[in-house]
């Protein structure tokens, strides 16, 4: 079985540049997860679908963040624009259904805002 | 919210010793505590998890305990080995989504 995929691995830019990630989950995963994770820290949720609709997004900060699962397989987060405090690994996630049901992570993306 | 405190923040063992990590959370609601290993910059994996109508779960060295009334549950790995070493991180699942503990920081010396 495939695991979560996402892209770019790494991705330094700029303070008020733009950024966007991307996650495939694994395939028939109807929930899917955005995690921030700074260094030193737990994962933090940034915003929850199941399918294609937004369930939680309660953490993500709207002003500059941005999710889409259009199709209710993959998505992209985007951050526009990026500040300082942005720095960190943005984890994406899936499992099959929303409740007590293991999540699988992907390999992150690295984001570096100087 | 639920909140999930995790204990202690680093943890250093000799090889072959036992490692204990304990978290508690708030919500009496949550019924689901998994727990994630992630090694130095990969991702998380889930390693063991606990519902909340069993007390006690094992897997090879790994177990979890949890204690409802409390509210905690622990991380127990015995013989540790140094490929043992990574960050875990506790969870528990509180409305609709997972809330992390801050991660235990466990080094195994061989």
């Amino acid at each position: 079985e495939a695991g979560v995929a996402q892209s770019p691995r790494y991705k330094i830019i700029e303070k008020r540049q733009s950024v966007a990630f991307w996650c495939n989950p694994i395939s028939g995963h109807a929930t899917l997860y955005w995690y921030q994770q700074i260094l030193g820290q737990g994962p933090k949720l940034l915003i929850q679908f199941q399918n294609n609709g937004v369930v939680d997004d309660s953490q993500l900060p709207k002003d500059r963040f941005s999710a889409e699962r259009l199709k209710g397989v993959d998505s992209t987060l985007k951050i526009q624009p990026a500040k300082l405090e942005d720095s960190a690994v943005y984890l994406c996630a899936s499992s099959p259904t929303r409740e007590r049901q293991t999540q699988y992570f992907g390999p992150g993306t690295r984001l570096l805002v100087l | 919210g639920e909140n999930v405190e995790q204990h202690p923040s680093t943890l250093s063992v000799q090889e072959g010793d036992s490692a204990v990590i304990k978290c508690t959370y708030s919500d009496s609601a949550s019924n689901y505590f998994p727990w994630y290993k992630q090694e130095l910059g990969k991702r998380p994996q889930l390693i063991i998890d606990i519902r909340s109508n069993v007390g006690e779960k094992k897997d090879q060295r790994i177990a979890v305990t949890l204690n409802k009334t409390a509210k905690h549950f622990s991380l127990h790995i015995t013989e540790t080995q140094p490929e043992d070493s990574a960050v875990y991180f506790c969870a528990a699942e509180g409305p609709d989504k997972l809330i992390f503990g801050t991660g235990t920081r466990l080094q195994v010396f061989p």
